[in-house]
């Protein structure tokens, strides 16, 4: 299986910081990688897919890079909807699998 | 816009066989990919497989051989069925389309004696 490394675990950062995720698979995925915030009790939701293709609806201060092994979520400016658990997945290979999450709390 | 949504019991007995069903609405399931996916309380998300258009399902292998996922096109939903469950089953399953995008909002399922 493709292991997902998400760094770091947890975060504190407050309104209006930059915040950067990083998901780091265990071997080359191209760029078969998606994000995922949820917010606590919510349902998971998309926000990324393709590595850097932000889902219809999406705030633009989201954006994600990376290709192979490396990969980020940049949020430019933190906002108070934000503080949520961002997961990577990556799919270029089954089984699917996730990163074991980033959550990000206020400071 | 399609709405997904989980159904069955909360609650199922220690080595007993789970099963939960997706009722898909505003729209064809047609030409989509149908996945499950659960997760622990407090904890991360776990992809357990997924049906094609065809209904061809790939499994997630650390469910082994105790996973069946079955689609029902003429009743535009989508089974789920685990069996020998334990404790470590106990979680919340979702399902979701394509590359994970709708999500249903969840099931939990508790399993204990």
């Amino acid at each position: 299986d493709i292991q997902m490394t998400q760094s770091p675990s947890a975060m504190s950062a407050s309104v209006g910081d930059r915040v950067t995720i990083t998901c780091r698979a265990s071997q080359d995925i191209n760029n078969y990688l998606a994000w995922f915030q949820q917010k606590p009790g919510k349902v998971p939701e998309r926000l990324i897919y393709a590595a850097s293709s932000l889902q219809l609806g999406v705030p633009s201060r989201f954006s994600g890079s990376g290709s192979g092994t490396e990969f980020t979520l940049t949020i430019s400016s933190l906002q108070p909807e934000d503080f949520a658990t961002y997961y990577c997945l990556q799919h270029s290979d089954y089984p699917w699998t996730f990163g074991q999450g980033t959550r990000v709390e206020i400071k | 816009q399609v709405q997904l949504q989980e159904s069955g019991p909360g609650l199922v007995k220690p080595s007993e066989t789970l099963s939960l069903t997706c009722g898909v609405s505003g729209g064809s399931m047609s030409n989509h990919y149908w996945s499950w996916v659960r997760q622990p309380a407090g904890k991360g998300l776990e992809w357990l497989g997924r049906l094609s258009p065809s209904g061809s399902p790939i499994y997630n292998p650390t469910l082994k051989s105790r996973v069946t996922m079955s689609v029902d096109t003429s009743k535009n939903q989508f089974s789920l069925k685990l069996s020998s469950v334990t404790a470590a089953d106990t979680a919340i399953y979702y399902c979701a389309r394509d590359l994970l995008d709708p999500w249903g909002r969840g099931t939990t399922v508790t399993v204990s004696s």
